[in-house]
C-alpha cells in the first residue's frame, strides 16, 4: 500500500532531550515536507526536501533539524525541545512540483 | 501573497442532505487545488485533487469544482451520512510556492443522525 509512515504516533518528553520523529514514504516520491498544525494556526510548513541531499526552510524552522540521505526517508529532529513545540506533526510526500500531497497520519508531540 | 479563505468555518446538517462547503483563493496562478479530511486528532486524508487545467473531480459521493477565474472551489457531498462529520481543509499550490501549499482554516462539518 502506498503510504507514508509517521513514528511514533505520540511522543511526550521533557524539555531539552533530544528526539527524532522519523518519515517514510514507499512511492518514491521527490518531495517531503513537515508541517507542524497548532489551534488558530492552521498547518505551517517546517522544512521540505526537493530531493536528496537537497533540504530548506519553510516558516516555522527554528528550533527543528532535517536530514534527506535516502529518498525515501526524511526524519525530524528536535535537538532541545521546548514547551513551545507542543503540537500536531505531519510529514508529506510528493511525486514531484505540482502534483498531490500525500500525509502522514500525524504525530502528537508533548513536551513538558 | 496568496491567502485561502473557507466558509462557513462550522456546518450542521440533517443526514441525507446534499451540501456545499466553500474554497476561496485571491492567486488564480495555481497548479492544483486539494481537498483533504481530517478526523479529530487524526492524519489528513486527501479526497480530491483539481489540477489549474481541470474544472472538476469526482470520487464517490463527492466532486470537487475549481474556477480559477473567480478564485473558487466546491466540495459538493451527496446524500451526507454521519460518517462524513470531519473537518475539510483546501489547500492551494501556488505556482510561486517553492512546494509550500496555502491552507484554509477548514469547515468543521457535522452530520446529524
Amino acid at each position: 500500500e502506498a503510504q507514508v509512515t509517521q513514528n511514533p504516533r505520540y511522543l511526550i518528553t521533557v524539555t531539552g532531550k533530544k528526539l527524532t520523529v522519523t518519515c517514510s514514504q514507499n512511492m518514491n516520491h521527490e518531495y517531503m515536507s513537515w508541517y507542524r498544525q497548532d489551534p488558530g494556526l492552521g498547518l505551517r510548513q517546517i522544512y521540505y526536501s526537493m530531493n536528496v541531499e537537497v533540504t530548506d526552510k519553510g516558516d516555522v524552522p527554528e528550533g527543528y533539524k532535517v536530514s534527506r540521505k535516502e529518498k525515501r526517508n526524511f526524519p525530524l529532529i528536535l535537538e532541545s525541545p521546548s514547551p513551545n513545540q507542543t503540537s500536531l506533526y505531519f510529514c508529506a510526500s510528493s511525486l514531484t512540483y505540482g502534483t498531490g500531497y500525500t500525509f502522514g497520519s500525524g504525530t502528537r508531540l508533548t513536551v513538558v | 501573497k496568496q491567502e485561502v479563505t473557507q466558509i462557513p468555518a462550522a456546518l450542521s446538517v440533517p443526514e441525507g442532505e446534499n451540501l456545499v462547503l466553500n474554497c476561496s483563493f485571491t492567486d488564480s496562478a495555481i497548479y492544483n487545488l486539494q481537498w483533504f479530511r481530517q478526523d479529530p486528532g487524526k492524519g489528513l486524508t486527501s479526497l480530491l485533487l483539481i489540477q489549474s487545467s481541470q474544472r472538476e473531480q469526482t470520487s464517490g459521493r463527492l466532486n470537487a469544482s475549481l474556477d480559477k477565474s473567480s478564485g473558487r472551489s466546491t466540495l459538493y457531498i451527496a446524500a451526507s451520512q454521519p460518517g462524513d462529520s470531519a473537518t475539510y481543509l483546501c489547500a492551494a499550490h501556488p505556482m510561486d510556492s517553492n512546494y509550500q501549499l496555502i491552507w484554509g482554516a477548514g469547515t468543521k462539518l457535522i452530520i446529524k443522525p
